[in-house]
């Protein structure tokens, strides 16, 4: 059974820290998406990482993939109190019809 | 920008009564997903959808479960006798054919909250 699992699951921060999410498994995945989820609303996707060691840049936001396609990790520059919500990472097989196994969520909390 | 659709938004149905949730996939999309999450947890698959058949389902997909493309532009998900432990987000996800890309990026709907009481 697949498994992704991430850390920390909880993270409060002060605007303007830096943080980083990791997403961890045993498993080796095709890629992995970085989505953040607000309460009540779907899975927003934020990036897609593919090659091992690949690293991914979105303003603020850097996503690295492992260089064994097991482990991502998401850091954070200089928090904004708009980046609060739900981080989820998901892993994909290597078919193009493969389920997308997601990790258990890291809730941020960035205060002002 | 597209984006997968949903509805009912929310869906508040007895137990033992019959549902269909509906999503209308990106439109150039060729691979269809359901995905839920209760309330607190993880999201979790259901079920993929390719070429007019279910490509892969969990266990979670059992015989209560169905899906199905009734056109061009709608993906269904049925439950046929709904549980008090159905209540969930489900959500809906569509891919493109990925060609020489190689890799499944799923783009998700927002989403339908059914309430089994």
């Amino acid at each position: 059974t697949q498994l992704l699992e991430q850390s920390p699951q909880f993270l409060s921060i002060q605007e303007g820290e830096n943080l980083t999410v990791y997403c961890n498994s045993s498993s080796v995945f095709s890629s992995l998406q970085w989505y953040r989820q607000e309460p009540g609303e779907g899975p927003v996707l934020l990036v897609t990482v593919v090659t091992g060691g690949e690293v991914k840049k979105l303003k603020r936001l850097t996503f690295q993939f492992g260089d064994a396609r097991k482990d991502s990790s998401l850091h954070i520059t200089a928090a904004q109190p708009g980046d609060t919500g739900l981080y989820l990472c998901a892993g994909a097989g290597m078919w193009n019809t493969d389920k997308l196994i997601f990790g258990t969520g890291t809730r941020l909390q960035v205060f002002p | 920008e597209p984006e997968v659709t949903q509805t009912p938004s929310h869906q508040v149905t007895q137990m033992g009564q019959e549902v269909i949730l509906r999503c209308v996939p990106i439109s150039n999309h060729l691979y269809f997903y359901w995905y839920r999450q209760i309330l607190g947890q993880k999201v979790e698959f259901l079920v993929s959808f390719y070429n007019n058949e279910i490509s892969e389902k969990s266990e979670i997909f059992d015989d209560q479960f169905s899906v199905e493309r009734p056109d061009g532009s709608n993906f269904t998900l049925k439950i046929r006798s709904t549980k008090l432990e159905d209540s969930a987000m489900y959500f809906c996800a569509s891919s493109e054919w990925l060609g020489g890309r190689g890799y499944n990026e799923q783009f998700f709907g927002p989403g339908t909250r059914l309430t089994v009481l």
